[in-house]
């Protein structure tokens, strides 16, 4: 079955900080995608970033940096020298063969001046 | 192209009343679903749409009817509103595809008294 953790349900930093949010994904598929999207205060869903099964690579977009790793069935995603724009629920999603997008429960990152 | 919208943006309801939600979008996307987020649980599909004429339940569709009559429309049905229905939702579309990140709705803020 298609399950997404995202373990961390908050977390608190001071600006500047650096900070990484886990998501741990299960599924049986061999070709699937996985998303994070970012909630802000206002409510609305960012798509933020995909990635597919085939491809390893890590990814930086300016101060925001993605690990996979299919051997741990990881899709970290890290900020570097974090702001307080930052600050919103970050959900982790996975696609696969079955068509849903499974969303994580959320990490509620808080970004403290 | 306004993308995804969802009517009304806030709704109260009495236990027992049925109501509609609306989402259409604009964008020609085969692919829509509805979610429901609740606190600390994420979001979760409760029915979801590959193109016209077609629907599936995801996770959670107990109380809930879609319909798809047209590639633009996807509303979600509430049949008797309890209480446990009080919850933001949230309609998206994609393509079809499983690598195409979905573009969501504003939302729909529903409390069922």
């Amino acid at each position: 079955a298609q399950k997404v953790t995202q373990a961390q349900t908050e977390i608190s930093v001071v600006e500047k900080e650096d900070v990484t949010l886990d998501c741990v994904y299960e599924t049986r598929d061999t070709t699937y995608y996985l998303f994070w999207y970012k909630q802000p205060p206002s409510g609305e869903l960012v798509f933020l970033i995909r990635r597919n099964s085939f491809d390893e690579q890590n990814e930086i977009s300016g101060r925001y940096s993605w690990n996979f790793q299919k051997s741990t069935s990881s899709f970290n995603f890290t900020i570097t020298a974090s702001q307080v724009v930052d600050s919103a629920v970050y959900f982790c999603a996975l696609r696969d063969g079955y068509n849903k997008l499974i969303f994580g429960a959320g990490t509620r990152l808080a970004v403290h001046p | 192209n306004a993308g995804v919208t969802q009517t009304p943006k806030f709704q109260v309801l009495k236990t027992g009343q049925s109501m509609t939600l609306q989402c259409a979008q604009d964008m020609n996307h085969e692919y829509m679903s509805w979610y429901r987020q609740d606190p600390g649980m994420g979001l979760r599909l409760i029915h979801y749409s590959v193109g016209a004429g077609i629907t599936d339940q995801g996770e959670v569709p107990n109380g809930y009817n879609v319909s798809r009559s047209t590639t633009e429309d996807f509303p979600l049905r509430l049949l008797s509103a309890a209480p446990s229905q009080t919850s933001v939702y949230f309609c998206a579309s994609s393509y079809k595809g499983i690598g195409y990140e979905q573009y969501f709705g504003p939302g729909t803020r529903l409390t069922v008294t």
